[in-house]
Protein backbone atom coordinates (compact mmCIF):
# COMPACT_ATOMS: atom_id res chain seq x y z
CA UNK A 1 0.00 0.00 0.00
CA UNK A 2 2.16 2.86 -1.26
CA UNK A 3 -0.93 5.99 -0.08
CA UNK A 4 0.05 8.63 -1.98
CA UNK A 5 2.86 9.42 -4.58
CA UNK A 6 3.92 11.85 -6.77
CA UNK A 7 6.15 11.92 -9.91
CA UNK A 8 8.60 14.00 -10.09
CA UNK A 9 10.05 14.64 -7.03
CA UNK A 10 12.27 17.78 -8.00
CA UNK A 11 12.07 19.54 -11.59
CA UNK A 12 13.81 22.37 -12.88
CA UNK A 13 11.61 24.60 -15.69
CA UNK A 14 13.07 27.40 -17.83
CA UNK A 15 10.12 30.02 -18.09
CA UNK A 16 7.82 29.61 -20.80
CA UNK A 17 8.23 25.71 -20.79
CA UNK A 18 5.16 23.01 -19.87
CA UNK A 19 5.24 20.10 -17.43
CA UNK A 20 2.97 17.80 -15.91
CA UNK A 21 2.85 16.55 -12.68
CA UNK A 22 1.30 13.10 -11.40
CA UNK A 23 -0.48 12.14 -8.63
CA UNK A 24 -1.48 8.90 -7.99
CA UNK A 25 -3.27 7.17 -4.96
CA UNK A 26 -4.17 3.42 -4.22
CA UNK A 27 -6.96 3.83 -1.27
CA UNK A 28 -9.91 3.87 -3.74
CA UNK A 29 -10.60 7.65 -2.16
CA UNK A 30 -13.07 10.14 -4.38
CA UNK A 31 -11.43 13.22 -3.60
CA UNK A 32 -8.12 14.43 -4.93
CA UNK A 33 -6.44 18.19 -4.37
CA UNK A 34 -3.71 20.12 -5.33
CA UNK A 35 -1.63 22.70 -3.23
CA UNK A 36 1.14 24.50 -3.30
CA UNK A 37 3.04 25.23 -0.45
CA UNK A 38 5.09 28.63 -0.12
CA UNK A 39 7.20 29.57 2.93
CA UNK A 40 5.02 31.50 5.14
CA UNK A 41 1.93 30.81 3.52
CA UNK A 42 0.66 27.51 4.34
CA UNK A 43 -0.80 25.21 1.50
CA UNK A 44 -2.81 27.11 -1.11
CA UNK A 45 -5.73 25.24 -2.84
CA UNK A 46 -4.88 24.69 -6.58
CA UNK A 47 -7.87 22.39 -8.05
CA UNK A 48 -9.37 19.94 -7.07
CA UNK A 49 -11.58 16.93 -7.79
CA UNK A 50 -14.63 15.37 -6.48
CA UNK A 51 -14.52 12.41 -8.71
CA UNK A 52 -13.62 10.71 -11.67
CA UNK A 53 -14.31 12.73 -14.79
CA UNK A 54 -14.89 16.08 -12.31
CA UNK A 55 -12.37 18.64 -11.40
CA UNK A 56 -13.12 22.69 -10.03
CA UNK A 57 -10.82 25.15 -9.08
CA UNK A 58 -9.29 26.38 -5.99
CA UNK A 59 -7.82 29.23 -4.49
CA UNK A 60 -4.93 29.93 -7.08
CA UNK A 61 -5.74 27.92 -10.50
CA UNK A 62 -4.34 30.88 -12.84
CA UNK A 63 -1.74 29.22 -14.93
CA UNK A 64 -2.58 25.57 -13.85
CA UNK A 65 -4.90 22.96 -15.38
CA UNK A 66 -5.66 19.57 -14.26
CA UNK A 67 -7.26 16.38 -15.25
CA UNK A 68 -8.64 13.15 -13.50
CA UNK A 69 -9.12 10.92 -16.29
CA UNK A 70 -9.20 7.61 -14.25
CA UNK A 71 -10.19 7.76 -10.33
CA UNK A 72 -6.80 6.90 -8.92
CA UNK A 73 -4.66 8.99 -10.97
CA UNK A 74 -4.90 13.25 -10.53
CA UNK A 75 -2.29 15.97 -13.31
CA UNK A 76 -1.39 19.02 -12.58
CA UNK A 77 -0.22 20.55 -15.87
CA UNK A 78 2.00 23.81 -16.42
CA UNK A 79 1.14 25.34 -19.74
CA UNK A 80 3.84 27.91 -20.00
CA UNK A 81 5.78 28.01 -16.04
CA UNK A 82 6.82 31.36 -14.73
CA UNK A 83 9.01 32.25 -11.82
CA UNK A 84 5.79 32.64 -9.74
CA UNK A 85 4.90 29.22 -10.09
CA UNK A 86 8.82 28.43 -7.96
CA UNK A 87 7.13 25.98 -5.10
CA UNK A 88 6.69 23.00 -3.78
CA UNK A 89 3.48 20.68 -4.75
CA UNK A 90 1.44 18.49 -2.97
CA UNK A 91 -1.34 16.05 -4.00
CA UNK A 92 -3.65 15.02 -1.22
CA UNK A 93 -6.68 12.62 -1.80
CA UNK A 94 -9.34 11.84 0.89
CA UNK A 95 -12.29 9.52 1.08
CA UNK A 96 -14.90 11.86 1.39
CA UNK A 97 -15.26 15.67 2.27
CA UNK A 98 -17.71 15.07 4.38
CA UNK A 99 -16.02 17.68 7.69
CA UNK A 100 -13.59 15.83 9.32
CA UNK A 101 -12.05 13.19 6.63
CA UNK A 102 -8.36 13.15 6.92
CA UNK A 103 -6.24 14.40 3.64
CA UNK A 104 -3.76 12.08 3.08
CA UNK A 105 -0.62 13.53 1.22
CA UNK A 106 2.36 12.82 -1.36
CA UNK A 107 5.53 13.53 -0.46
CA UNK A 108 5.76 16.52 -2.64
CA UNK A 109 7.26 17.97 -6.47
CA UNK A 110 9.80 20.48 -5.71
CA UNK A 111 9.78 23.07 -9.01
CA UNK A 112 11.82 25.96 -9.76
CA UNK A 113 11.22 27.68 -12.52
CA UNK A 114 14.38 30.06 -13.81
CA UNK B 1 -16.15 31.84 5.37
CA UNK B 2 -13.22 29.84 7.24
CA UNK B 3 -10.50 30.97 8.29
CA UNK B 4 -7.12 29.72 10.50
CA UNK B 5 -4.53 31.63 12.42
CA UNK B 6 -1.37 30.01 13.92
CA UNK B 7 0.38 32.55 16.24
CA UNK B 8 3.79 32.46 15.53
CA UNK B 9 5.57 31.53 12.52
CA UNK B 10 8.82 30.05 14.53
CA UNK B 11 8.58 28.45 18.30
CA UNK B 12 11.45 27.60 19.77
CA UNK B 13 11.60 25.31 23.02
CA UNK B 14 14.25 23.45 24.98
CA UNK B 15 14.36 19.38 25.11
CA UNK B 16 11.88 18.21 28.34
CA UNK B 17 9.88 21.89 28.16
CA UNK B 18 6.51 22.11 27.46
CA UNK B 19 5.21 22.54 23.25
CA UNK B 20 2.36 24.93 22.92
CA UNK B 21 1.18 25.92 19.57
CA UNK B 22 -1.46 28.44 18.65
CA UNK B 23 -4.21 28.12 16.63
CA UNK B 24 -7.24 30.59 16.55
CA UNK B 25 -10.36 30.16 13.86
CA UNK B 26 -12.97 31.41 12.40
CA UNK B 27 -16.16 29.81 11.66
CA UNK B 28 -19.68 30.24 10.91
CA UNK B 29 -20.65 26.80 11.00
CA UNK B 30 -19.35 23.74 13.36
CA UNK B 31 -16.22 23.41 12.45
CA UNK B 32 -13.76 20.10 12.55
CA UNK B 33 -10.20 21.29 13.50
CA UNK B 34 -6.77 19.42 12.43
CA UNK B 35 -3.65 19.83 13.69
CA UNK B 36 -1.14 17.82 10.37
CA UNK B 37 2.83 17.71 10.68
CA UNK B 38 5.72 18.31 8.56
CA UNK B 39 9.02 16.72 8.69
CA UNK B 40 11.85 18.48 6.46
CA UNK B 41 11.34 17.00 2.74
CA UNK B 42 7.99 15.05 3.51
CA UNK B 43 4.52 15.62 3.28
CA UNK B 44 1.75 16.51 5.83
CA UNK B 45 0.38 13.97 8.55
CA UNK B 46 -2.44 13.85 10.64
CA UNK B 47 -1.59 14.47 14.27
CA UNK B 48 -4.59 15.08 15.72
CA UNK B 49 -8.56 16.51 14.93
CA UNK B 50 -11.35 17.38 16.50
CA UNK B 51 -14.95 16.37 14.79
CA UNK B 52 -17.40 17.06 17.80
CA UNK B 53 -16.86 14.40 19.89
CA UNK B 54 -14.19 15.17 23.04
CA UNK B 55 -13.24 18.45 23.27
CA UNK B 56 -9.74 17.29 24.36
CA UNK B 57 -8.31 15.08 21.73
CA UNK B 58 -5.33 13.06 21.72
CA UNK B 59 -2.95 12.59 19.12
CA UNK B 60 0.30 10.59 18.52
CA UNK B 61 3.78 11.11 19.62
CA UNK B 62 2.01 12.48 22.91
CA UNK B 63 0.18 15.16 21.61
CA UNK B 64 -2.89 16.72 22.65
CA UNK B 65 -5.02 19.76 21.42
CA UNK B 66 -8.57 21.00 23.33
CA UNK B 67 -11.45 22.83 21.09
CA UNK B 68 -12.44 25.88 23.00
CA UNK B 69 -15.91 26.98 21.31
CA UNK B 70 -15.98 30.32 23.22
CA UNK B 71 -12.11 31.11 22.86
CA UNK B 72 -12.37 29.96 19.00
CA UNK B 73 -8.82 28.30 19.75
CA UNK B 74 -7.62 25.11 19.25
CA UNK B 75 -4.18 24.80 20.36
CA UNK B 76 -1.81 22.34 20.24
CA UNK B 77 0.27 20.74 23.43
CA UNK B 78 2.73 18.37 24.63
CA UNK B 79 4.19 17.94 28.03
CA UNK B 80 7.90 16.90 27.16
CA UNK B 81 9.44 17.91 24.20
CA UNK B 82 11.55 15.66 22.21
CA UNK B 83 14.03 16.92 19.77
CA UNK B 84 12.23 14.25 17.22
CA UNK B 85 9.08 16.60 17.54
CA UNK B 86 11.58 19.21 15.44
CA UNK B 87 9.08 20.16 12.42
CA UNK B 88 6.19 22.68 10.93
CA UNK B 89 2.65 22.37 12.09
CA UNK B 90 -0.11 23.43 10.58
CA UNK B 91 -3.61 23.76 11.96
CA UNK B 92 -6.60 23.34 9.17
CA UNK B 93 -10.39 24.22 9.59
CA UNK B 94 -13.25 21.91 7.34
CA UNK B 95 -16.81 21.94 7.94
CA UNK B 96 -20.10 19.78 6.83
CA UNK B 97 -20.85 20.24 3.30
CA UNK B 98 -17.46 21.87 2.62
CA UNK B 99 -15.17 20.45 -0.20
CA UNK B 100 -11.94 22.26 1.29
CA UNK B 101 -9.42 22.20 4.01
CA UNK B 102 -8.26 25.55 4.90
CA UNK B 103 -4.76 25.35 6.29
CA UNK B 104 -3.08 27.93 8.33
CA UNK B 105 0.28 29.30 7.44
CA UNK B 106 2.42 26.86 9.79
CA UNK B 107 4.85 27.14 12.73
CA UNK B 108 7.75 25.53 12.72
CA UNK B 109 9.31 24.24 16.09
CA UNK B 110 13.00 24.23 16.91
CA UNK B 111 13.68 21.66 19.71
CA UNK B 112 16.94 22.94 21.60
CA UNK B 113 19.08 19.94 23.49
Amino acid sequence: NAGVTQTPKFRVLKTGQSMTLLCAQDMNHEYMYWYRQDPGMGLRLIHYSVGEGTTAKGEVPDGYNVSRLKKQNFLLGLESAAPSQTSVYFCASSYTTQGGDTQYFGPGTRLTVL
Amino acid sequence: AQSVTQLGSHVSVSEGALVLLRCNYSSSVPPYLFWYVQYPNQGLQLLLKYTSAATLVKGINGFEAEFKKSETSFHLTKPSAHMSDAAEYFCAVSYTGGFKTIFGAGTRLFVKA
